[in-house]
């Protein structure tokens, strides 16, 4: 069975600062897709970024880019010029061949002015 | 386009009742998945369905229906309601063409709460 790990279940940045949350996951699959949604107090789930296992380059989406170690089954993402409205939980999940997310347990951002 | 939408956005319901929730997808998607998030469990996948069949199913009781409508709207029913259903009912919607791994969005949720 597939499992996703996030170990840290809070984190803090300064406004404009560097922070990189953390997720390692487990499966067997060759064909999978990975994100991380943010889940902001209003609870609506957002899509911040996707990497297609098949893929050796590391996806960015403006300020987020994302850290792929395929094979240690690792899959960070790092948020640049941190800003208020980052406040979020944040999620890390696992989509198989099953058409299911799997998500880790969050972890808790917040950024400081 | 117009995202997924959910309905009602809160209910409040009691032991023992049911409840149906709703669910439309973004325009052109075939596919919607239901989720239920807790503070204890987390997020926990309930079923998808795609043009009117149930896909794929999570491990929950029989209580936990659902169906899909011709227009890819989506119904969840959860039946004799009991305390350890208040939770936010999330549901996504992908094209679900890929035949293999997908990118689901979400609508904003339902906040049940059981007394």
């Amino acid at each position: 069975a597939q499992t996703v790990t996030q170990s840290q279940p809070e984190m803090s940045v300064q406004e404009a600062e560097t922070v990189t949350l953390s997720c390692t996951y487990d499966t067997s699959e060759s064909n999978y897709y990975l994100f991380w949604y943010k889940q902001p107090p209003s609870r609506q789930m957002i899509l911040v970024i996707r990497q297609e296992a098949y893929k050796q380059q590391n996806a960015t989406e403006n300020r987020f880019s994302v850290n792929f170690q395929k094979a240690a089954k690792s899959f960070s993402l790092k948020i640049s010029d941190s800003q208020l409205g980052d406040t979020a939980m944040y999620f890390c999940a696992f989509m198989g061949n099953t058409g299911k997310l799997i998500f880790g347990q969050g972890t808790t951002l917040q950024v400081k002015p | 386009k117009a995202g997924v939408t959910q309905t009602p956005r809160y209910l409040i319901k009691t032991r023992g009742q049911q409840v149906t929730l709703s669910c439309s997808p973004i325009s052109g998607h075939r596919s919607v998945s239901w989720y239920q998030q807790t503070p204890g469990q987390g997020l926990q996948f309930l079923f998808e369905y795609f043009s009117e069949t149930q896909r794929n199913k999570g491990n929950f009781p029989g209580r936990f229906s659902g169906r899909q409508f011709s227009n890819s709207r989506s119904e969840m029913n959860v039946s004799t309601l009991e305390l350890g259903d208040s939770a936010l009912y999330l549901c996504a919607s992908s094209s679900g063409l890929a035949g293999g791994p997908d990118t689901q969005y979400f609508g904003p949720g339902t906040r049940l709460t059981v007394l």
